[in-house]
């Protein structure tokens, strides 16, 4: 069954420094998000995109994040200068249609930790 | 904004019994999904529910939403070892002039089967 896959499973990094998150979502997708999940707390939406373009992006999506899909198969999010406050396991994911019609598949998501 | 509670926080149960998870909404929901975590991975898809009074099945696992589309619950049924994890329910708030594209979370129910 096709899946979502993302690169690092963990990605450890010093406060400041840029960081790239990468995925590859399925291959048929058309609209692709990151929601992100801080140790003990809920699953967060960042942003969602579609047609090249960024549909929605949440409030934690300031201008520290980017997101891109350089090519026709990754879709990778940046994080321009971290904060301790950015640790947290960082979820790609797609949908064939719109997220209320069509159900979101998750990569198994990057854990990151800034120290 | 729309806030999801799950109940309980925890389970602990015997192999073989039967158990309920309850997802409630502060208002009505446009798309209740079920995913279940493992400890330390992504987010797998369970069953999306849209309308009032919906009821979905796979293997032993049934899922409800209720008239009013304000709770959800998912019943495991003679619960096996392989379905412990965090069980979590995402809705997708009422579209707002289509620019919504997003799904909150509950912070999860976290199940385990002893053997």
């Amino acid at each position: 069954e096709p899946e979502v896959t993302q690169t690092p499973s963990h990605q450890v990094t010093q406060m400041g420094q840029e960081v790239i998150l990468r995925c590859v979502p399925i291959s048929n997708h058309l609209y692709f998000y990151w929601y992100r999940q801080i140790l003990g707390q809920k699953v967060e939406f960042l942003v969602s995109f579609y047609n090249n373009e960024i549909s929605e992006k949440s409030e934690i999506f300031d201008d520290q994040f980017s997101v891109e899909r350089p090519d026709g198969s990754n879709f990778t999010l940046k994080i321009r200068s971290t904060k301790l406050e950015d640790s947290a396991m960082y979820f790609c994911a797609s949908s064939t249609r719109l997220f209320y019609n069509s159900p979101l598949h998750f990569g198994n998501g990057t854990r990151l930790t800034v120290t | 904004s729309q806030e999801l509670e799950q109940s309980p926080q925890s389970l602990i149960v015997q192999e073989g019994k039967n158990l309920t998870i309850n997802c409630t909404s502060s208002k009505t929901l446009y798309g209740l999904y079920w995913y279940k975590q493992k400890y330390g991975e992504g987010l797998i898809f369970l069953m999306m529910l849209q309308k009032g009074g919906e009821e979905k099945s796979h293997e032993k696992i049934t899922a409800k939403l209720d008239e009013k589309k304000q709770q959800s619950s998912l019943h495991i049924t003679a619960s096996q070892p392989s379905h412990a994890g965090i069980y979590l329910c995402g809705a997708a708030e009422l579209p707002n002039a289509g620019n919504n594209r997003k799904l909150i979370w509950g912070l999860g129910t976290s199940l385990a089967v002893n053997p």
